[in-house]
């Protein structure tokens, strides 16, 4: 089983649409889970960490975290063609040795807001 | 404040050499990860270092190694590089140990001829 999953996409909004994002992770005792987002031809870009199981938002978007189902999603409210990128799930994997965490990246979601 | 830099931007080697990518991370960080970003593989963790030490480790073989200074900085070297060396590289800044939040810089890109 992939340690961080995603589905590939893509996923085309139209403008002022929202955009839903999922993520599912195997290791049941992850505790950070992190959504960047990468532009083409450029690097991950930080825009939101979740700790806790319920929803964290900042500004258009939202990150909802379910521990028991082992699920992450980021919601993009009022989409944007600047939003159209790819979407990288990070998820704290336990390394084997139990002492050593690592951020574990699903392969990504590409985003495409049309205008 | 300024963020992750990686030097240099862009790479051309040919196969059968070696390598050193940099990485200075943000000032106060100590924890210094580097990934591997192919389009088919997405993105692979290699290693990370914290307080010069190697803590970490991903699934690379023995021809990718790094090392970290007492400064925070830190290098990636790739010997005997393979057509399939060819990547992004990206070093990721953590203010503690590894699996916090990370911010990347902007990547060095390797191209193996």
């Amino acid at each position: 089983q992939k340690e961080v999953e995603q589905n590939s996409g893509p996923l085309s909004v139209p403008e002022g649409a929202i955009a839903s994002l999922n993520c599912t992770y195997s290791d049941r005792v992850s505790q950070s889970f992190f959504w960047y987002r990468q532009y083409s031809g450029k690097s991950p870009e930080l825009i939101m960490s979740i700790y806790s199981n319920g929803d964290k938002e900042d500004g258009r978007f939202t990150a909802q975290l379910n521990k028991a189902s082992q699920y992450v999603s980021l919601l993009i409210r009022d989409s944007q063609p600047s939003d159209s990128a790819t979407y990288l799930c990070a998820v704290n994997i336990i390394t084997s040795g139990g002492s050593n965490y690592k951020l574990t990246f699903g392969k990504g979601t590409l985003l495409t807001v049309n205008p | 404040k300024a963020g992750v830099t990686q030097t240099p931007r862009y790479l051309i080697k040919t196969r059968g050499q070696q390598v050193t990518l940099s990485c200075s991370p943000i000032s106060g960080h100590r924890s210094v990860s580097w990934y591997q970003q192919t389009p088919g593989q997405g993105l692979q963790f290699l290693f990370e270092y914290f307080s010069e030490t190697q803590r970490n480790k991903g699934n690379f073989p023995g021809r990718f190694s790094g090392r970290q200074f007492s400064n925070s900085r830190s290098e990636m070297n790739v010997s005997t590089l393979e057509l399939g060396d060819s990547a992004l590289y990206l070093c990721a800044s953590n203010k503690d140990r590894g699996g916090t939040e990370a911010f990347f810089g902007q990547g060095t890109r390797l191209t193996v001829v």
